[in-house]
């Protein structure tokens, strides 16, 4: 157990549609990081937030947003939803802005239809 | 699993032999490395890092080595169980920057 937490396990949902994934962090971990797995893109980084900003933007569409919370819990939004958005999606927490010793939660399988 | 269905290069092993999955990283200004493991149905878990300063770091069963001047990593794994079989990845970070992962290595333990 990483100590990293997200919810739900699974997601089915209709394209058009949004949706929200949730993230807790590992106890004192500031960092959190947010990457899409595809079945051919490979671990994609999204975007990271360390205490409560954002710190680093990757390949994350405008239909997506997230947000870290003064608890520290992360959600990543995700709007419009397009089959091509199915996806696992994981969050990984590190106790620094830097990202080391990063840790990743179980993943959100996404599946739209 | 998640990962099925990447073409990943596949690296099979006899149980009991010694492992070795290579990877090449692409940004000279990378300073940090981690290796992960997932298994089919989890996250990537992280087995070892090594910062640039480092040549060779060694955890149980797991020895990492860094050749900066060919930008190359590998993860040896000796003694190779069948619960070592998942896909291995590594990650490379510069300064100021998010990890960046490579795509993959599927490694299968022939029991």
């Amino acid at each position: 157990d990483s100590g990293v937490t997200q919810t739900p396990k699974h997601l089915i949902t209709a394209t058009g549609q949004r949706v929200t994934l949730r993230c807790s962090p590992r106890s004192g971990d500031l960092s959190v990081y947010w990457y899409q797995q595809s079945l051919d893109q490979g671990l994609q980084f999204l975007i990271q937030y360390y205490n409560g900003e954002e710190r680093a933007k990757g390949n994350i569409l405008e239909r997506f947003s997230a947000q870290q919370f003064p608890d520290l819990h992360s959600e990543l939004n995700l709007s419009s939803l397009e089959l091509g958005d199915s996806a696992l999606y994981f969050c990984a927490s590190s106790p620094a802005s830097e990202a080391t010793e990063a840790f990743f939660g179980q993943g959100t399988r996404l599946t739209v239809v | 699993g998640e990962s099925v269905g990447l073409h990943l290069p596949t690296l099979s092993v006899q149980e009991g032999d010694n492992s070795i999955i290579n990877c090449a990283y692409s940004n000279s200004a990378s300073d940090y490395f981690i290796w992960y493991k997932q298994e089919s149905g989890k996250g990537p878990q992280f087995i070892i890092d090594i910062r640039s300063n480092m040549d060779k770091r060694q955890g149980q069963r797991v020895t990492v080595l860094l050749n900066k001047t060919v930008k190359h990593l590998s993860l040896q794994i000796a003694a190779t169980q069948p619960g070592d079989s998942a896909v291995y990845f590594c990650a490379e970070r510069a300064r100021n920057t998010p990890l960046v992962f490579g795509k993959g290595t599927r490694l299968s333990v022939i029991a």
